[in-house]
């Protein structure tokens, strides 16, 4: 089945620090979106993406849909203790079989903070 | 703001028991889903609903089914319940218009033992 492989799995961060993390398939999206989820909630959706090359802001979050629709990548400037939690990338692939509104997930990166 | 709404946060049930889960959402969104959460394999579409009475498998249908009576409610049904099916559930809503930006309850632990 289609597959996402998010990276990295987890990281820790000190307040202050610039993040990214990263999502990449080998398939053509035409969506793509990244939600966060706090631990004993649901996700939450921070950005969503529909075109190639597309960069989009959400305060201090910035999200790119990849030239070549297979990747995406999410940056966390100047990081807050309340940035802790799993953030999840989604998409659609193009030539999904799927039916509409069926997303792909990764299976998270998890921020932590620096001990 | 958008709310969705899940009827338990924890749930124990035995093996063989019939199980519903609720889910209800005041936005008045006409996609509903259905997914389960599971450690090392992410958020898996169970069933989705684009309208009143009408349902589409997701990509784990095998041993639940779904009802869609009215627009803002969507049903998670366990027929009889099994320990494989013990889980994180979530349920999602999301316009039609833009099905992809999907808007989460806060989940239902099941427990089944």
């Amino acid at each position: 089945g289609q597959q996402l492989n998010q990276s990295p799995q987890s990281m820790f961060i000190q307040e202050g620090e610039d993040v990214s993390m990263n999502c990449t398939s080998s398939s053509i999206f035409n969506t793509w979106l990244w939600y966060k989820q706090d631990p004993g909630e649901g996700p939450v959706l921070l950005i969503a993406l529909y075109k190639a090359g597309e960069l989009t802001s959400n305060g201090r979050l910035t999200a790119q849909f990849g030239i070549t629709r297979k990747d995406s990548f999410l940056n966390i400037s100047a990081s807050i203790p309340s940035d802790v939690g799993i953030y999840f990338c989604a998409g659609h692939p193009i030539f999904y079989g799927g039916s509409q509104g069926n997303l792909i997930f990764g299976k998270g990166t998890k921020l932590s903070v620096k001990p | 703001d958008v709310k969705v709404t899940q009827s338990s946060r924890y749930l124990v049930k035995r093996t063989g028991e019939k199980v519903f889960l609720e889910c209800v959402q005041d936005m008045d969104h006409e996609n509903m889903f259905w997914y389960r959460q599971d450690p090392g394999l992410g958020l898996r579409l169970i069933y989705f609903s684009y309208d009143v009475k009408m349902k589409e498998k997701g990509d784990i249908p095998e041993g639940y089914s779904v009802s869609r009576e009215k627009k803002e409610r969507f049903s998670l049904i366990l027929e009889s319940a099994s320990t494989n099916q013990t889980s994180m559930y979530l349920c999602a809503s999301s316009f039609l218009q833009s099905p992809y930006e999907q808007y989460f309850g806060p989940g239902t632990r099941l427990t089944v033992t």
